[in-house]
This record gives structure tokens, C-alpha cells and sequence, in this order.
């Protein structure tokens, strides 16, 4: 089992529509859940980082950590077709190193 | 955020040659830097962890003397491929940590070996 479950979907929503994009994990000592953006054939992009439980919200982002769960979710509102991208989540513990999911692809439909 | 260049993007190279990849935190001093390799539709992979001044920690089944990893200054590391072969083609990625607990990604290199 891996440390780090995420639907790799394909994801495909229509304009406008909200989004939830959705990781499990099975190490309970990370603290530090993180979302990126990467778009094809670039580096990914810092969404959002989230200590420990609880919500944030930035523009149309949203990043909920249930820490009793083991469950880390993003929501997009009011999805545009530049959200199109894959979605990766990531977090760590103590240690230096991330430990990432599978990343999700999501399209938004004109 | 911060940002993270990675010079060059894009390099197509013949089989045996080296290829140096540099990788630079633009408006921070990244205190740890990581080197990932991303094959098509694949999440990202993790070849070493690097701290300036300090020899890079790799990743099992990383081959330390192929991938050589410098991190010189708190703003510059490099990535050397060195006597490239076909299979080492991928997209190289690095990322950068300062004191905080946020990591920033450069664009990524695309290697193509001949």
C-alpha cells in the first residue's frame, strides 16, 4: 500500500462547476499537506500548505486536512478552463523529504 | 512564492556525453534543494536531497556516481548526468526549501538523449 492515494483520474467538469480533487494517506506523522498545479511539461506550482486539521482558503481554493480521517481535500470553485492541469498533494512529517501522491488530471470543459 | 529557475529547459545530447543541469533559488536561500526525475504521466520521483555544503543524500537504486549532485551555494545546485545513455532521458525537476516549510519547484529540464 502506498503512503500517499490518489485518484488519478481523468477528471473532466464543465465550466463553473466546483471540484473536489481528494488524497488518503496512511502515515500519521505528517503534518504538512501541500497542493501543487502543474501543467504540461512544467515544474509544479504551490497551490496552497496546510498545517496539522482543519480548512484555508485562497481565491477559489479551498484545502481541508482531516487528520482523524487520514484525508486531505482541494476544492476549486467556479472551475475555468486554465484550472486544466494535474493536481499533485504532498506532505511530510519531520522529515526533509515530501512524499507526493500520483497527482490527479483535471480538465475543465469550455 | 518564491521562485526557482532551472537553466537549461530543454537539451538534446548524444550518448556518452555529460549534461549539467543548474538549478537556482531566485529570491531565497534554499537551505535544502531535491532532485526529481517525472516520466510521462507520472507522479514525481526523488533521486536526492541535497543541503549546501554537504554531500547529497540519494534515493535507493540512484546511482551516485551518474548523477552527480553539487549544492555550492545557498542559492545554486547542479545536476550533472554524466556518460548519457537513451534511458536517461526524462524531465528533470528541482526544488528548493528554505527555513520555512514550503517547497518551490523550478520549471523542469526535458533531457533527450540521442
Amino acid at each position: 500500500q502506498k503512503e500517499v492515494e490518489q485518484d488519478p483520474g481523468p477528471l473532466s467538469v464543465p465550466e463553473g462547476a466546483i471540484v473536489s480533487l481528494n488524497c488518503t494517506y496512511s502515515n500519521s506523522a505528517f503534518q504538512y499537506f501541500m497542493w501543487y498545479r502543474q501543467y504540461s511539461r512544467k515544474g509544479p506550482e504551490l497551490l496552497m500548505y496546510t498545517y496539522s486539521s482543519g480548512n484555508k482558503e485562497d481565491g477559489r481554493f479551498t484545502a481541508q486536512v482531516d487528520k482523524s480521517s487520514k484525508y486531505i481535500s482541494l476544492f476549486i470553485r467556479d472551475s475555468q478552463p486554465s484550472d486544466s492541469a494535474t493536481y499533485l498533494c504532498a506532505m511530510r512529517g519531520s522529515a526533509r523529504q515530501l512524499t507526493f501522491g500520483s497527482g490527479t488530471q483535471l480538465t475543465v470543459l469550455p | 512564492g518564491a521562485v526557482v529557475s532551472q537553466h537549461p529547459s530543454r537539451v538534446i545530447c548524444k550518448s556518452g556525453t555529460s549534461v549539467k543541469i543548474e538549478c537556482r533559488s531566485l529570491d531565497f536561500q534554499a537551505t535544502t534543494m531535491f532532485w526529481y526525475r517525472q516520466f510521462p504521466k507520472q507522479s514525481l520521483m526523488l533521486m536526492a536531497t541535497s543541503n549546501e555544503g554537504s554531500k547529497a543524500t540519494y534515493e535507493q537504486g540512484v546511482e551516485k556516481d551518474k548523477f552527480l549532485i553539487n549544492h555550492a551555494s545557498l542559492t545554486l545546485s547542479t545536476l550533472t548526468v554524466t556518460s548519457a545513455h537513451p534511458e536517461d532521458s526524462s524531465f528533470y525537476i528541482c526544488s528548493a526549501r528554505g527555513t520555512g516549510v514550503e517547497q518551490f519547484f523550478g520549471p523542469g529540464t526535458r533531457l533527450t538523449v540521442l
